[in-house]
Formats: structure tokens, sequence, C-alpha cells
């Protein structure tokens, strides 16, 4: 039973475009929501993250938001570059646990 | 910028070996994690410590088994590796001050024949 869930296994955007990666989760005691960036041989590597208490969060390019009801959450790359190609992976934790869970991924290529 | 380490990066060993992988953090982190990863999946938590002589087994069932002397450090040991080992192995570790990021290590990639 998979608690964090990103259905798109890949994603081509054209360079300059904006990027969306999705993010659905089930369990309503997740309050913490991060997204990380993985490239191949190495380990992952934090971008952006948000508490339950907000809708929306950025940080330069990146921003994420949070759809409590519908339990989704998305991060919008903008605008996108080639460098930004690589594995990312949504990650929920609940409240007060320190445990992490985390979704299968979605690979990104941004076209030159 | 993080300082978590992890060595070996690569290792391909026979069946049956005993290895240990290796993660140190210098970050002073109380909460340290291990995380198993196969290509396209999502990482699953194997082990995870809260501090010093604290271990707990993850939720994916792990051979594995871990200690805890100290702060900065928290091996992983394989007694007797046998291919269904065969994966990445990454290594993670937080403050836990707050909900907070997890600061995550290289990874080491394992291949057991």
């Amino acid at each position: 039973d998979q608690q964090v869930k990103q259905n798109s296994p890949s994603l081509s955007v054209q360079e300059g475009r904006i990027s969306i990666l999705n993010c659905d989760y089930t369990n309503s005691m997740f309050d913490y929501f991060l997204w990380y960036k993985k490239y191949p041989a190495e380990g992952p590597t934090f971008l952006i993250s948000i508490s339950s208490i907000k809708d929306k969060n950025e940080d330069g390019r990146f921003t994420v938001f949070l759809n409590k009801s519908a339990k989704h959450l998305s991060l919008h790359i903008v605008p996108s570059q080639p460098g930004d190609s690589a594995v990312y992976f949504c990650a929920a934790t609940p409240s007060g646990t320190y445990k992490y869970i985390f979704g299968t991924g979605t690979r990104l290529k941004v076209l030159a | 910028e993080a300082d978590i380490y992890q060595t070996p990066r690569y290792l391909v060993i026979g069946t049956g070996k005993k290895i240990t992988l290796e993660c140190s953090q210098t970050m002073g982190h109380d909460k340290m994690y291990w995380y198993q990863q196969d290509p396209g999946m999502e990482l699953h938590l194997i082990h995870y410590s809260y501090g010093v002589n604290s271990t707990e087994k993850g939720d994916l069932s792990s051979e594995s088994t871990v200690s805890r002397i100290r702060t900065e450090h928290f091996p992983l040991t394989l007694e007797s590796a046998r291919p269904s080992h065969t994966s990445q192995y990454l290594c993670a570790s937080t403050d836990g001050q707050s909900q907070e990021t997890q600061y995550f290590g290289p990874g080491t990639r394992l291949l057991v024949l």
C-alpha cells in the first residue's frame, strides 16, 4: 500500500518552459512534505519543503503547492533548465515521527 | 551544505561474504537513517536511529543490522551477502529539532554475485 504516489514515471519539457511534477498521498497524518532531486549514482539532494499549514512555498525557480483537501502536492520549476534533468522524489512525514515516506520518483528531462 | 559520507561508493562481492557499509556525518545530527533503493522504485526505510544506542527496524524488512555507538557513525552490516541484497543503499541524517530536512550521503551501490 503506497502512501505517497508519483504517478508519472517520466516527463519531458522544453528548456525555458514550466515543469510540473505531481505527488499524491493517502495518509491524512502527513503534515510535512519535501521534494528531492537525484542524479544517477548520487544521493538525493533536498530542494524545497512545505508544512501542512501552508499551501505554497517558493524558493527561486522552485515552487511547491499543497492542496490538503485533495491530498495532492506539486512542484513547479520555471523556467526549466537542462541541468534540472534528474529524478525528483516527493516525500512526506507524519507529525513527530521523523520517518519519511518516499514516492517512486519522476524522471524529468529538460530538452535544450 | 550537508556533510554526510558513505563508503564504499561501489562494491562488488561474492555471495556469503560479510560486508559493512559505512556512514558518517559531521553535523552532530541525532537522527540517522538507512534506505534501500532499486531503480525506478521508492526509497525504502530499512533502519533508523534517534540517537546513540538507539536503533529500530524500518518499514522494509532487511537482513542487515546497524549500530550507533557514536553520534556521527551509523554503519550497516550484512553478515552473509546474497544476490537479493544487490541494490543502492542510502544513508541520511536530520537534526530533528523540528520537521526538518533529511540530508543524504552519496550512496553505496552494492552488487552481490
